[in-house]
C-alpha cells in the first residue's frame, strides 16, 4: 500500500523564520519518486522537487531545502527565512516508477506573517 | 509553452443538476488525468487516460461521474446528477508518458461548489 503522511496540518511562522514542514511516506516498492508541490491561494500545483529512491542526497535550491532520509521514510522540505509569498499549502506525493498514479499527502498550510 | 488550460474556473450549481468541465493538456502529453481535490484534502486520482484510452478509474464513481477523450487530447469531465459533497477542485493533469521520471503538470482547476 501507499500511503503520504504530512502530520503538520497548519503551520505559522513570521517573516524570516526558517520552517520545516514534514512528510512521512509508507510503500513496498523498491523504486519510487517523491515529490512536493507548493498550492497558492490560484489553486495551481506548482512542482518544487522530484527526488527518486536512489538518491539520498539532500539538495538546496535557494532558500528551500529538502532531507531525504530513507531508513525513516521521510521527505522534509525546509524553507529558510521565510517570506509572506511563501504563503500556501504545500503537498508531498509518492510516485511508484513505473506507474503514473500520484499519491497525495493531506497537504500543510503554511501562514507566513509579516 | 503553454500549460495545462482548464474551463470554466468557477462553477456553481444545484444538486442534482449536471455539470461538465474541460481541460486541454499540454501540446504531446500523452497522458492526461483528473483530480478531486476537496478542501483541506490532497488531490484524489479520478481518471487516467493514455491518448484516448482508459488507464485507471478505479476510483471514478461512474454511477455519476464520466469522462472521455475521444480524440487523444483535450478531455471532458462530467458529473450527473450533481451531489452536496461533489463540491470540491477539480484539477486536470498531463505528463508526456507514463512512468519513468515523467512529471505531471497541472492546470489551475475548476472549482466546483453545490448547493
Amino acid at each position: 500500500a501507499q500511503k503520504v503522511t504530512q502530520a503538520q496540518t497548519e503551520i505559522s511562522v513570521v517573516e524570516k523564520e526558517d520552517v520545516t514542514l514534514d512528510c512521512v511516506y509508507e510503500t513496498r516498492d523498491t523504486t519510487y519518486y517523491l515529490f512536493w508541490y507548493k498550492q497558492p491561494p490560484s489553486g495551481e500545483l506548482v512542482f518544487l522537487i522530484r527526488r527518486n529512491s536512489f538518491d539520498e542526497q539532500n539538495e538546496i535550491s535557494g532558500r528551500y531545502s529538502w532531507n531525504f532520509q530513507k531508513s525513516t521514510s521521510s521527505f522534509n522540505f525546509t524553507i529558510t527565512a521565510s517570506q509572506v509569498v511563501d504563503s500556501a499549502v504545500y503537498f508531498c506525493a509518492l510516485r511508484p516508477y513505473n506507474f503514473n498514479k500520484f499519491y497525495f499527502g493531506s497537504g500543510t498550510k503554511l501562514n507566513v506573517k509579516p | 509553452e503553454a500549460g495545462v488550460a482548464q474551463s470554466p474556473r468557477y462553477k456553481i450549481i444545484e444538486k442534482r443538476q449536471s455539470v461538465a468541465f474541460w481541460c486541454n493538456p499540454i501540446s504531446g502529453h500523452a497522458t492526461l488525468y483528473w483530480y478531486q481535490q476537496i478542501l483541506g484534502q490532497g488531490p484524489k486520482l479520478l481518471i487516467q487516460f493514455q491518448n484516448n484510452g482508459v488507464v485507471d478509474d478505479s476510483q471514478l464513481p461512474k454511477d455519476r461521474f464520466s469522462a472521455e477523450r475521444l480524440k487523444g487530447v483535450d478531455s471532458t469531465l462530467k458529473i450527473q446528477p450533481a451531489k452536496l459533497e461533489d463540491s470540491a477542485v477539480y484539477l486536470c493533469a498531463s505528463s508526456t508518458a507514463v512512468g519513468g521520471s515523467n512529471e505531471q503538470y497541472f492546470g489551475p482547476g475548476t472549482r466546483l461548489t453545490v448547493t
